[in-house]
């Protein structure tokens, strides 16, 4: 059974970072692009970031160039999300997702990051 | 960037309804149209990709179509389970985009 597992949300002060992390399983990590998605209270869902399956290209969203930092580890069958220099709209649940090829077709539950003083 | 512009943004139906979900793109972008499932506190579920094609496990009362750059969900006959918001979502270029959703509820 594909699972992708997220960890790592919280609460973090304007400015600050955080990481998050996935854990996959039941299916060959290393053979599929990766991506983040997000969704704020109240709003719909956005794409983050996504990285192909060797780690060789990456894309994100305009308003996290230069704060966000998607990456993987492949052995480890790991997808991480680094976030730099935080702010208020970055409060959001953070979905780990298997994708894109044709769509993102495995989501996790999320994790939430709340960005407040 | 690709906008896609969903109505109606909110409806309800009746379980034993025929529902229909609309999202136009505001650019060509083939057939690279993909249609979500989001209940409240759950993951998404895919149920369509490439405008038409059922995702595997989703049931066949979902359907898509395609007409230029207008994309049409349907639900044969709405059942309690379908209740939640639908996203559509472009993936022909980046930045990947997605509609503002459509919240269902049943009558």
């Amino acid at each position: 059974e594909v699972q992708v597992v997220e960890s790592g949300g919280g609460l973090v002060q304007p400015g600050g970072s955080l990481r998050l992390s996935c854990a996959a399983s039941g299916f060959t990590f290393s053979k599929y692009w990766m991506s983040w998605v997000r969704q704020a209270p109240g709003k719909g869902l956005e794409w983050m970031a996504s990285i192909k399956e060797d780690g060789s290209e990456k894309s994100y969203v305009d308003s996290v160039k230069g704060r966000f930092t998607i990456s993987r580890d492949n052995d480890k069958n790991s997808l991480f999300l680094q976030m730099n220099s935080l702010r208020g709209d970055d409060t959001a649940i953070y979905y780990c997702v298997r994708g894109p090829g044709a769509a993102f077709d495995y989501w996790g539950q999320g994790t939430p990051v709340t960005v407040s003083s | 960037d690709i906008q896609l512009t969903q109505s109606p943004s909110s409806l309800s139906a009746s379980v034993g309804d025929r529902v229909t979900i609309t999202c136009q793109a505001s650019h060509d972008i083939g057939s690279y149209l993909n249609w979500y499932h989001h209940k409240p506190g759950k993951a998404p579920q895919l149920l369509i990709y490439g405008a038409v094609s059922l995702q595997s496990g989703v049931t066949s009362r979902f359907s898509g179509s395609k007409s230029g750059t207008d994309f049409t969900l349907t639900i044969s006959s709405l059942q309690p389970e379908d209740l939640g918001t639908y996203y559509c979502q472009q993936s022909y270029s980046t930045p990947l985009t997605f509609g503002q959703g459509t919240k269902l509820d049943i009558k």
